[in-house]
């Protein structure tokens, strides 16, 4: 049972229009969001994240809305730049007693073109 | 400024053989973590630690081993590799508990196919 979910595979945009990422979530019990980014041969690399208290958070191109009602995150990329070609992985998290858990969707791989 | 590092990259095993991944990380964190990821799949915890000298499974951790002697390193062990355990191994760490603005750093990966 996947407790976080991407369910678009893959996405295809033009440079300097915006990249919108979906992900939907069923624990209602996660407190913290998180969006990683992954070239091909690396390690996933921390992009922005959203506390449960809030509903938007913004780090220059990138911003990240929370809506808790419907247990869905987005990620939004203005304007989407060729180097953001990447797979982007949304993630939730949980703080158990002695440690958090982070539980990732399966991906969605954002083609930019120029 | 390495960050996460794991040794090896590629790895080919026949099915029975053991083996040991290694992470290193040169931040002082205090949490460790070790993934796996599938095709079609988000990354999936395999083993934790909170600090030197402790070890904890996580949501698959069937065939795995783990040992953290010192705070910098990370070792996870394969005592008879499956088939089934062909993935791309991932070492992350964490200074904390606390997500605000402490998040995980993964290393580039272990790419591991078992025959």
């Amino acid at each position: 049972d996947q407790q976080v979910k991407q369910n678009s595979p893959s996405l295809s945009v033009q440079e300097g229009r915006i990249s919108i990422l979906n992900c939907d979530y069923t624990n209602s019990m996660f407190d913290y969001f998180l969006w990683y980014k992954k070239y091909p041969a690396e390690g996933p690399t921390f992009l922005i994240s959203i506390s449960s208290i809030k509903d938007k958070n913004e780090d220059g191109r990138f911003t990240v809305f929370l809506n808790k009602s419907a247990k869905h995150l987005s990620l939004h990329i203005v304007p989407s730049q060729p180097g953001d070609s990447a797979v982007y992985f949304c993630a939730a998290s949980l703080d158990y007693t002695g440690r958090r858990a982070l539980t990732f969707g399966s991906g969605t791989r954002l083609q930019v073109q120029p | 400024n390495a960050g996460v590092t794991q040794t090896p990259k590629f790895r080919v095993l026949k099915t029975g053989q053991s083996m040991t991944l290694l992470c290193a990380q040169d931040m002082n964190h205090e949490y460790m973590y070790w993934y796996r990821q599938d095709p079609g799949m988000g990354l999936r915890l395999i083993h934790y630690s909170v600090g030197e000298g402790t070890t904890a499974k996580g949501e698959v951790p069937d065939g795995y081993n783990v040992s953290r002697l010192k705070k910098q390193n990370f070792l996870l062990g394969l005592e008879s590799a499956a088939p089934s355990q062909t993935s791309v191994y991932f070492c992350a760490s964490s200074q904390s508990r606390g997500f605000s603005n402490q998040p995980q750093h993964f290393g580039d990966g272990t790419r591991l196919s078992i025959l």
